[in-house]
């Protein structure tokens, strides 16, 4: 397992404009997933990516992965004061441990 | 998706007493882990639940503090030993399903 490293560590935008997060990781993955955490809650799975894909959707949420640069990006689109969360990855590499480690994480504040 | 439901959300505990957290999946995981996360931090893995064997310690966690059950692929159990007020957490639990890592809303415990 390995840790995915989020930058940036906070974001602070309004209400209706987008917000893009980003993740590296050091090692080959096969897949990479983003968690959101409302304050104090448990983890909610947002959208997993695998390492053949190069994008992915789910509403508004948009995902990209770079296996070449070891990176990833969430991008937000027409935030809501709801999104107000915090937003981690986690690269995921099969062979090894099933275990997940976490980041300290994007934490993302939507104004309304 | 798996629907994870720990018990108690929160409880507020003495100095030197034990609190059992129970974790119930609704479906049947191969993984389930422990996480703690305290107060402005990421999370921290405890342990890998093992079905019908020792649970498996990241480093700086020990059985003694931390015992864990898992006696099927839809339960768990994690003790908090001997609490003090450094053990004022959220505890998490988490199982991989289906590739995806699912998370119950968690357990805050506040040591008085």
């Amino acid at each position: 397992s390995q840790q995915g490293e989020e930058d940036p560590q906070a974001l602070s935008i309004q209400e209706g404009e987008n917000a893009t997060m980003n993740c590296s990781y050091k090692t080959s993955i096969n897949n990479l997933q983003w968690y959101r955490q409302n304050s104090g809650r448990g983890l909610v799975h947002l959208i997993l990516i695998r390492s053949n894909e190069r994008e992915k959707h789910s509403g508004r949420l948009r995902v990209t992965l770079d296996t070449s640069k070891k990176s990833s990006s969430l991008l937000i689109t027409a935030s809501r004061a709801a999104d107000t969360a915090s937003y981690f990855c986690a690269p995921f590499s099969q062979g090894g441990s099933e275990k997940l480690v976490f980041g300290k994480g994007t934490k993302l504040t939507v104004n309304p | 998706s798996a629907v994870i439901s720990q018990k108690p959300s929160r409880d507020i505990c003495q100095r030197g007493t034990s609190l059992t957290i129970q974790c119930q999946v609704d479906s049947q995981v191969t993984m389930m882990f422990w996480y703690r996360q305290q107060p402005g931090q990421s999370l921290t893995l405890i342990a890998t639940a093992n079905q019908g064997s020792e649970a498996t310690y990241e480093s700086g966690f020990v059985i003694d503090k931390f015992p864990i059950s898992r006696p099927n692929l839809t339960f768990s159990t994690l003790t908090v030993s001997n609490m003090s007020p450094e053990d004022s957490s959220i505890y998490l639990c988490s199982g991989r399903y289906t590739g995806e890592l699912f998370f119950g809303e968690g357990s805050r415990l506040t040591v008085l």
